[in-house]
């Protein structure tokens, strides 16, 4: 719906597995994020890809490791996680111009429901 | 630092009746506004947002907002509620050195028949 789609859905992983989300977006942005929705947490900004090139990094525990390897894709690796990582994982994009830094507008994806047991 | 603040966590309203979704903010330099709505097991659709010019924005789905400097609120407003309008609304405010949005704890709208 809003050309960005995430893969998979719905992810249940026991704490010592490795998985990957995935996040493409199909509208020529230059940026691209990751979000963390937790129950009764605001949205957390976890990293920011502008150009494919990381220039945000939230505080995040090294567990989580981003890659951008083009403007279009955006993966969320997901390592030894502990059960306070479940939550829903968003992907955005936007189009961040020249000059007028914070006007774009973000376009989220539906999301990766994670559960970690 | 910047921050936004939605007051009510929850907000009750009868199908056809006006609805209010309140939001206030704290920015040093220009604020750039937006609201977000986002249904169950979904991700968070883009409404409308504020840059500059007219206090009054108007959004998707006959919504609209209404920018307050002096008050520092970014209201967000429709004149006839639906049902299907019921779903939890973000407002957002971006902090332009991080180039990041900071959310609200978001409001649950419910709107009954």
């Amino acid at each position: 719906e809003t050309g960005v789609t995430q893969t998979p859905r719905h992810l249940v992983m026991g704490m010592t597995n490795k998985k990957s989300l995935k996040c493409e977006q199909h509208l020529g942005h230059n940026a691209m994020y990751w979000y963390k929705q937790s129950a009764k947490k605001p949205l957390e900004l976890m990293f920011v890809y502008n150009f494919k090139e990381q220039t945000e990094n939230n505080s995040v525990p090294s567990r989580f490791s981003p890659e951008c390897p083009n403007s279009s894709h955006l993966f969320l690796h997901l390592h030894t996680l502990q059960p306070e990582d479940s939550a829903l994982y968003l992907c955005a994009s936007s189009q961040v111009p020249s000059g007028r830094l914070g006007t774009d507008t973000q376009y989220f994806g539906p999301g990766t429901r994670l559960t970690v047991l | 630092a910047q921050s936004v603040a939605q007051p009510e966590d929850q907000v009750n309203v009868a199908e056809g009746n006006p609805l209010t979704v309140k939001c206030t903010y704290s920015v040093s330099g220009n604020p750039y506004l937006f609201w977000y709505v986002q249904y169950p097991n979904r991700g968070l659709q883009f409404l409308l947002k504020y840059i500059t010019g007219d206090n009054l924005v108007k959004g998707s789905y006959g919504f609209e907002a209404e920018f307050n400097k002096s008050q520092t609120s970014f209201h967000l407003k429709k004149p006839s509620a639906l049902v299907s309008d019921s779903a939890l609304y973000f407002c957002a405010v971006r902090d332009t050195r991080y180039n990041k949005l900071i959310f609200g704890a978001g409001t649950r709208l419910a709107v009954h028949p």
